[in-house]
């Protein structure tokens, strides 16, 4: 069965300091991986997908189907980093998407 | 910016009632889904519509949930009775429908507390 695998509930670093938060999935397919972020009063909204193999707001994610990871990575984390960040797969011609269970980050000034 | 808009915002009931939550989608957006997330937990999915057709419903309690979108356009989502355990965040979310694995659009969502 597929699934999202997000081991850290909570992630705490200073400002400055780099981030990785894990993601690990499992599907026997060709994956389609997302993170999103929903910042404090915020709707939950897309932050990157693999697919894309974009830099938004400094996180970047590679998609390593041999680990099955797609760990989101900023080298230097700022106070407005701090958010719930949640890993997603999507899957199958329609368009299933399912969500880990979310990593919260917060950044200590 | 368009938005997926969701209402009411917050919902207080007694177990046992009925409840209803409605979403309406960013306008032309053929797929629509519904999320539960429960506190501390990420968005479960409980049914994905493709225009007004459920494409999958799989982990829909039916025996007291219910949801339809029988314009293709907004939808419904529907408890019957309400329990404890339904307290959570009701998430709508849609996308174009266009391509296959795009982005989600969602809405601010519905906070059911079951009392």
């Amino acid at each position: 069965a597929q699934r999202v695998t997000q081991p850290e509930k909570l992630l705490s670093v200073f400002k400055g300091a780099p981030v990785e938060l894990k993601c690990n999935y499992s599907y026997s397919g060709s994956p389609e991986l997302f993170w999103y972020v929903q910042y404090s009063r915020q709707r939950l909204q897309l932050l990157l997908r693999h697919i894309s193999r974009e830099s938004i707001k400094g996180f970047t994610a590679d998609l390593n189907k041999g680990e099955t990871s797609f760990h989101l990575k900023k080298p230097f984390a700022q106070e407005e980093d701090s958010a719930m960040y949640y890993c997603a797969l999507s899957y199958s011609s329609a368009s299933k998407i399912i969500f880990g269970s979310g990593t919260r980050l917060s950044i200590r000034p | 910016e368009a938005e997926v808009a969701q209402s009411p915002r917050y919902k207080i009931t007694e177990k046992s009632q009925a409840v209803a939550f409605w979403c309406d989608p960013i306008s032309g957006h053929a797929t629509l889904y519904w999320y539960r997330q429960i506190l501390g937990q990420g968005p479960e999915l409980l049914v994905q519509f493709q225009d007004e057709s459920v494409v999958d419903d799989s982990q829909l309690p039916k025996d007291r949930f219910s949801a339809e979108r029988l314009k293709g356009v907004d939808s419904t989502l529907k408890i019957q009775p309400a329990e404890l355990g339904d307290s959570a965040m009701y998430l709508c979310a849609s996308s174009s429908g266009q391509i296959t694995n795009e982005k989600l659009f969602f809405g601010s969502g519905t906070q059911l507390s079951v009392l």
